[in-house]
């Protein structure tokens, strides 16, 4: 079991908005501003889309979005497109020295 | 552009020993941790640990006594070595490079390709 959680599946139609949770404690997501997402595509490596809550890298769209309340992060992924679906992950320092993760969201674009 | 490439056995019994290795390929080895994650078979990631070019390391508590990461700097290459495996241990696993220091507070990226790990008797 994960230590963050995150919904098994979400979906959207193309051009819809769609919001991914990631709920943890204040050991880690509450706790810290280390708080970032990955996307993978089936066969391919994690990439990188979020850092420190709501930072996006280079080339990341500005489509995708973080925030967090509380506990609780979350990826918005505004105007989906075919290719935003795929597996997203978030992830965590955590107190104790160690890097958390959730067990992942599978986007469906419908 | 950096990239990282890894490899190493992908069949193991158990109670062998997981060996793997990952190859940075451009931009700066030393100025970053470089990290061990690994991905079971339809479940979440899991961090493994972290190595700079010095070879400090950190380690997931969970699996800290089984762990060990090395490093050959002159080569910049990271090791991840996993005694006693079993079939929990099943997985994808991947290099990167954390960015913001240790525990990489800025996130993972680049990542290796992945070398799926089998334990089976």
């Amino acid at each position: 079991q994960s230590a963050l959680t995150q919904p098994p599946s979400a979906s959207g139609s193309p051009g819809q908005s769609v919001t991914i949770s990631c709920t943890g404690t204040s050991s880690d997501v509450g706790g810290y501003n280390y708080v970032s997402w990955y996307q993978q595509h089936p066969g391919k490596a994690p990439k990188l889309m979020i850092y420190g809550v709501n930072k996006r890298p280079s080339g990341v769209p500005d489509r995708f979005s973080g925030s967090r309340s509380g506990n609780t992060a979350s990826l918005t992924v505004s105007g989906l497109q075919a290719e935003d679906e795929a597996d997203y992950y978030c992830s965590s320092y955590a107190d104790s020295n160690n890097v958390v993760f959730g067990g992942g969201t599978k986007l469906t674009v419908l | 552009q950096v990239q990282l490439q890894q490899w190493g056995a992908g069949l193991l019994k158990p109670s062998e020993t997981l060996s793997l290795t990952c190859a940075v390929y451009g931009g700066s080895f030393s100025a970053y941790y470089w990290n061990w994650i690994r991905r079971p078979p339809g479940k979440g990631l899991e961090w493994i640990g972290e190595i700079n070019h010095s070879g400090s390391t950190n380690y997931n508590p969970s699996l800290k006594s089984r762990v060990t990461i090395s490093v050959d700097a002159s080569k910049k290459q990271l090791s991840l070595k996993l005694s006693s495996v079993t079939a929990a241990d099943t997985a994808v696993y991947y290099c990167a490079r954390g960015l913001g220091g240790s525990y990489s507070q800025l996130g993972l990226d680049p990542w290796g390709q992945g070398t799926l790990v089998t334990v089976s008797s």
